[in-house]
């Protein structure tokens, strides 16, 4: 089955820029979508389709996806952006979505 | 606004069966495909059942294929999910979510989740 990797954890200084990956083989050809879930709180869709934003989302948050390599980017970070961050795409090949196993952001 | 409001869990034994529900708000519900996603206690997601907006086209992850069975009722705007044959490796925070396709399937409103705690 398809496998997506993440780094287990990412720190970043308040107003720096964190850049979270997300692994697959020929990630490219799959849309790709990110999912924020904070201490205790359901997750929240942040990106899909790669790059775009739901409504309400900050444009600090922002995506790209090229050969084996997803990106979530979060500009301007800030304490409130600590949370555990998903990627999730759809195996057409088995018909049903596959999650990485997360990256932790810490706010040093 | 959209929402999305689970109950039903709670502590089961090994070997026991618990019926979750998701109440769901806001969107006509009939015209939407759901999903069960699960997260064990300092886990991951995981997903673990997918429901067409007509309720005839099911999935279910290998970890429960056999023993949960998911179910809707568009006139009530409802969405379950029954779980049977219940282990410890199913104990976790049950969310159900819409399922939105832009030519891929992602999850773009999730309820607050529902513990299900498996022990004897």
């Amino acid at each position: 089955s398809y496998v997506l990797t993440q780094p287990p954890s990412v720190s970043v200084a308040p107003g720096q820029t964190a850049t979270i990956t997300c692994g697959g083989n020929n990630i490219e050809g799959r849309s790709v979508h990110w999912y924020q879930q904070r201490p205790g709180q359901a997750p929240i869709l942040v990106v899909y389709d790669d790059s775009d934003r739901p409504s309400g989302i900050p444009e600090r948050f922002s995506g790209s996806n090229s050969g084996n390599t997803a990106t979530l980017t979060i500009g301007r970070v800030g304490a409130g952006d600590e949370a555990d961050y998903y990627c999730q795409v759809w195996n057409s090949d088995s018909d049903f979505p596959v999650f990485g196993g997360g990256t932790k952001l810490t706010v040093l | 606004e959209v929402q999305l409001v689970e109950s039903g869990g709670g502590l089961v034994q090994p070997g026991g069966s618990v019926r979750l529900s998701c109440a769901a708000s806001g969107f006509t519900f009939s015209s939407y495909e759901m999903v069960w996603v699960r997260q064990a206690p300092g886990k991951g997601l995981e997903w673990v059942s997918y429901i067409s907006s007509s309720g005839f086209t099911i999935y279910y992850a290998d970890s429960v294929k056999g023993r949960f069975t998911i179910s809707r009722d568009n006139a009530r705007n409802s969405l379950s999910l029954q779980m049977n044959s219940l282990s410890v490796e199913d104990t976790a925070i049950y969310f159900c979510a819409r399922d939105q396709w832009t030519g891929s399937h992602y999850f773009d409103f999730w309820g607050q989740g529902t513990l299900v705690t498996v022990s004897s």
